[in-house]
């Protein structure tokens, strides 16, 4: 079945700092990615997503990068503040296997001031 | 706060027990998804209804059931409870739950089965 799968569990970095979380993806028929927050005791926030027929998007501090030829995207955010502090997520789907998303395990970001 | 509701937000209960998990989705989604997530497992697609009707299944087990009201309230009923169903389960909606939608996360609720 497909997976999704992050590179790293945690990433550390300091305030103002630039971050970039990578997540690889198997299936090479899925189509739409959606990158998401979550904060401990929350429910996982939508940050950016981005379509299979776009390469890069950008969104308020938040880019996402999409390689479909070697199944990889990654998010980048700029300037990174504490409150970014959280755990993020790739999540991928594949339209003809329906709408389910696929999640990736997750990167703990971790911002020091 | 995305416009997902979930209730209740805390649950503890014992092995064998039933418990039913409550979802809104956003105003003007049609469509709700509910998902399990576990430490070892991560965020896992339970089932998905639209209007009413359940669109997809994913790894739902069958003491598991879930349906979708004409007010587009969804439940999630658990049976048979187990340690292993301690989770969270979170609740997410889309406009019209067809692909390329984004989907709005509930806040979860956290079950402890004890």
């Amino acid at each position: 079945g497909e997976s999704v799968g992050l590179h790293l569990p945690t990433l550390s970095v300091q305030e103002g700092d630039n971050s970039i979380i990578n997540c690889a993806y198997s299936n090479s028929a899925s189509d739409y990615f959606i990158w998401y927050k979550q904060e401990s005791g929350k429910g996982p926030q939508f940050i950016i997503d981005i379509r299979s027929n776009m390469d890069k998007r950008q969104g308020q501090r938040v880019t996402v990068l999409l390689n479909k030829t070697v199944k990889h995207l990654s998010l980048q955010i700029a300037a990174t503040q504490p409150g970014d502090s959280a755990v993020y997520f790739c999540a991928a789907q594949a339209n003809q296997a329906g709408t389910a998303l696929i999640f990736g395990k997750g990167t703990t970001l971790s911002v020091s001031s | 706060d995305s416009g997902v509701t979930q209730t209740p937000k805390h649950l503890i209960t014992a092995t064998g027990q039933r418990v039913t998990l409550r979802c809104s989705p956003r105003s003007g989604d049609l469509s709700v998804y509910w998902y399990q997530q576990s430490l070892d497992q991560g965020l896992q697609f339970l089932i998905q209804y639209y209007n009413g009707e359940e669109r997809a299944k994913g790894n739902i087990l069958e003491r598991f059931s879930a349906q979708q009201f004409p007010d587009l309230h969804s439940e999630l009923n658990l049976s048979s409870l187990e340690l292993g169903d301690s989770a969270l389960y979170f609740c997410a909606s889309s406009v019209e739950g067809l692909g390329e939608e984004t989907q709005y996360f509930g806040p979860g609720t956290r079950l402890l089965v004890l």
